[in-house]
């Protein structure tokens, strides 16, 4: 089972490069969720979606914008990197549901700006 | 807003129990969640707890929930190397989308 996947798994940027990450999940979660991860800081939300074709702000949204075209995947973006974005960053999944959810998470993007 | 808070670092020698605290703000929370992190890798969920329920066991792990003091607790029973981790408790709030609000995170060192 491949559960979350997401690519690259490392890159490196220069200040103003642009880049998408890539998440895709295969077990027909209807909830997708970017997080970046900072040392002190724990996970904060990035931006969400309940559904294909829907997108939400989270936490710290701001510089990055994303993208549910297809159930399966989503897409983060970075339209002009910036070194306070460097960072760790993870995608995760899950179903809709009102009782217990468990977020299944990627094994992260690490990610430098120079 | 939600604010999840945890310590930075815990030692522990081998064999020794280990207890990770977290206090957290939103009293709506539903489920509260430990997630494990090892080094290089995603988060797996380790337990959870519902928010009318005071205490869980799971085989090595306790948790503990003071609702009235918004207080959560993970006990690990006979700390072994492989428990060498980042451990992040999670509170999701009410509202759509299931969201989770994620503490700092707990870096535990297992000795020997």
């Amino acid at each position: 089972n491949a559960g979350v996947t997401q690519t690259p798994k490392f890159r490196v940027l220069k200040t103003g490069q642009s880049m998408t990450l890539l998440c895709a999940q295969d077990m027909n979660h209807e909830y997708m969720y970017w997080y970046r991860q900072d040392p002190g800081m724990g996970l904060r939300l990035i931006h969400y979606s309940v559904g294909e074709g829907t997108t939400a702000k989270g936490e710290v949204p701001d510089g990055y914008n994303v993208s549910r075209l297809k159930k399966q995947n989503f897409l983060l973006g970075l339209e002009s990197a910036a070194p306070s974005q460097t960072s760790v960053y993870f995608c995760a999944s899950s179903y809709r549901a009102s009782g217990l959810t468990e977020a299944f998470f990627g094994q992260g993007t690490r990610l430098t700006v120079v | 807003g939600e604010d999840v808070e945890q310590s930075l670092f815990l030692s522990v020698r081998e064999g020794d129990s280990s207890v990770i605290n977290c206090t957290y703000t939103d009293s709506s929370s539903t489920y509260l969640y430990w997630y494990k992190q090892e080094p290089g890798a995603g988060l797996q969920l380790l337990t959870y707890i519902f928010s009318n329920m005071d205490m869980k066991q799971d085989q090595r792990l306790t948790v503990l929930l003071n609702k009235k003091d918004k207080h959560l607790s993970l006990r690990i029973a006979d700390t072994q190397t492989g428990d060498s981790a980042i451990y992040f408790c999670a509170e999701r709030p009410a509202g759509g989308g299931n969201k989770l609000t994620f503490g700092t995170g707990t870096q535990l060192k297992v000795e020997l």
